[in-house]
């Protein structure tokens, strides 16, 4: 399978805990997108990588998240102390240039 | 924030009828992309239009594009029980070329 795969598909854990998510990208693309869906909404955007720089941070992203992507190839996202409103899907997305986004098949995040 | 709103939330059909789903965005934009959500999985890309285009065909899906309007529509044709999903519509930002903003969905029932 050569689209984006994104790993834990599921993650349950404990207030105050932290997690991290993986996403690796189509593995031409030089661009690659974190956004977060909660039930019933559209995917709202965190944030974004040309190749290894992250170029932009949503307001959504608090301090208590952080990305990263090494070497411009797979990445990572990072919740420290979570809380119960963190609860949400986490998806990641890639694309060559500006040009279509696909997107993995998500990270289910529940916050107890 | 939300750019897009997709009209109607929600959307309950016989199979073989066509389905009409609209979306309305808010700033000038570079291109407007529509993308299916089946329960609780990723997005799966459908098609793309740009702002210079006014339609789009592909296979049993056709998007138009008014952008003096600032809307789209996407109509599926012979719609068939497994077109069943949530649909999106996905705008980027004329001055920014790379995250894209969702509005809050169509979910399309198509009944056998």
């Amino acid at each position: 399978d050569t689209g984006v795969s994104q790993d834990p598909r599921h993650k349950i854990t404990k207030r105050g805990q932290n997690v991290t998510f993986r996403c690796d990208p189509i593995s031409e693309h030089n661009r690659l997108y974190w956004y977060r869906q909660t039930l019933g909404q559209g995917p709202e955007f965190l944030t974004y990588f040309q190749n290894e720089a992250q170029l932009e941070k949503s307001r959504l992203l608090s301090d208590r998240f952080s990305a990263e992507r090494p070497k411009g190839s797979f990445s990572t996202l990072e919740i420290q102390r979570t809380e119960q409103g963190d609860s949400a899907m986490y998806l990641c997305a890639s694309s060559f240039d500006g040009e279509t986004q696909y997107f993995g098949p998500g990270t289910r995040l529940l916050v107890l | 924030s939300q750019q897009g709103e997709e009209d109607p939330q929600a959307l309950s059909i016989q199979e073989g009828e066509n389905a009409t789903m609209n979306c309305s965005y808010k700033t000038s934009i570079n291109n407007l992309q529509w993308y299916r959500q089946n329960s609780g999985r990723g997005l799966v890309h459908l098609i793309l239009i740009r702002s210079n285009e006014r339609e789009k065909h592909s296979g049993r899906l056709r998007v138009t594009l008014d952008t003096s309007k600032k809307s789209s529509s996407l109509l599926i044709t012979a719609s068939r029980a497994a077109d069943t999903a949530s649909y999106f519509c996905a705008t980027d930002e004329a001055d920014s070329s790379y995250k894209l903003i969702f509005g809050s969905g169509t979910r399309l029932l198509v009944r056998p």
